[in-house]
């Protein structure tokens, strides 16, 4: 039973570049949770996605940012004209729809780099 | 007031001993409380969940939740060197389109001495 996959696991970006960052939920979930953790500093919710739909992204910053969960395929957070306050590691996490109690699982995370 | 706040670290205990970590949080509205662990460099893994007052056991892990007090604690018996990582609290606040997100805490390091 695979669980969430991200990728790349790794990124390195120079600055004003585009970063792609692909998360795949686990089996049979449909909820996809991103958050980013800046070094030395705790997990920060960005966005919440269903299937073709964004359901809350209070924590996105307003510009250079965006985040589409398609009908088909993975989960996609973009990072346009990426500086350098943009390098961490960005997680991405689901959880089923029958899920009452909303247990979120992440996966390995993709650590970003901008040079 | 931070939102999610964990009691500061680092905290260091003997092998066989109980490690307790202790989180608060300010949303009187919250309703679902989690413990993650964190090893360096890796993902949170998802340890234990809590939705309701009392204790929940699971191995050695005892997660404590009280509303009222707006607390949450989790206790680890006979800690092994191998627990040794960053413990996070986090809360899913109530209604509205917040409900998927989780606050976390700045986390708890725990070490666990042979």
């Amino acid at each position: 039973n695979a669980g969430v996959m991200q990728n790349p696991r790794h990124l390195v970006r120079r600055r004003g570049q585009e970063a792609r960052l692909r998360c795949s939920p686990m089996k049979g979930h449909s909820h996809v949770y991103w958050y980013r953790q800046l070094p030395e500093e705790g997990l920060k919710f960005m966005v919440y996605l269903q299937k073709e739909n964004i359901i809350d992204e209070s924590g996105m910053p307003k510009e250079r940012f965006s985040a589409e969960f398609p009908k088909e395929g993975p989960s996609i957070l973009r990072i346009q004209q990426v500086v350098r306050g943009d390098s961490a590691a960005y997680f991405c996490a689901s959880s089923p729809w029958t899920s009452g109690g909303y247990e979120q699982y992440f996966g390995p995370g993709t650590r970003l780099t901008v040079t | 007031q931070k939102e999610v706040e964990q009691n500061s670290g680092p905290l260091s205990v003997p092998e066989g001993a109980i490690a307790s970590l202790n989180c608060t949080y300010s949303d009187r509205g919250s309703q679902s409380f989690f413990w993650y662990r964190q090893y360096s460099g890796k993902s949170p893994e998802l340890i234990m969940s809590i939705y309701s007052n009392g204790d929940k056991e699971d191995g050695r892990f005892t997660a404590q939740l009280n509303k009222a007090s707006q607390y949450v604690s989790l206790l680890i018996r006979d800690s092994q060197p191998s627990d040794s990582a960053t413990y996070l609290c986090a809360v899913r606040s109530g209604g509205g389109t917040s409900y998927g997100k989780l606050t976390f805490g700045q986390g708890t390091i725990l070490t666990v001495h042979p």
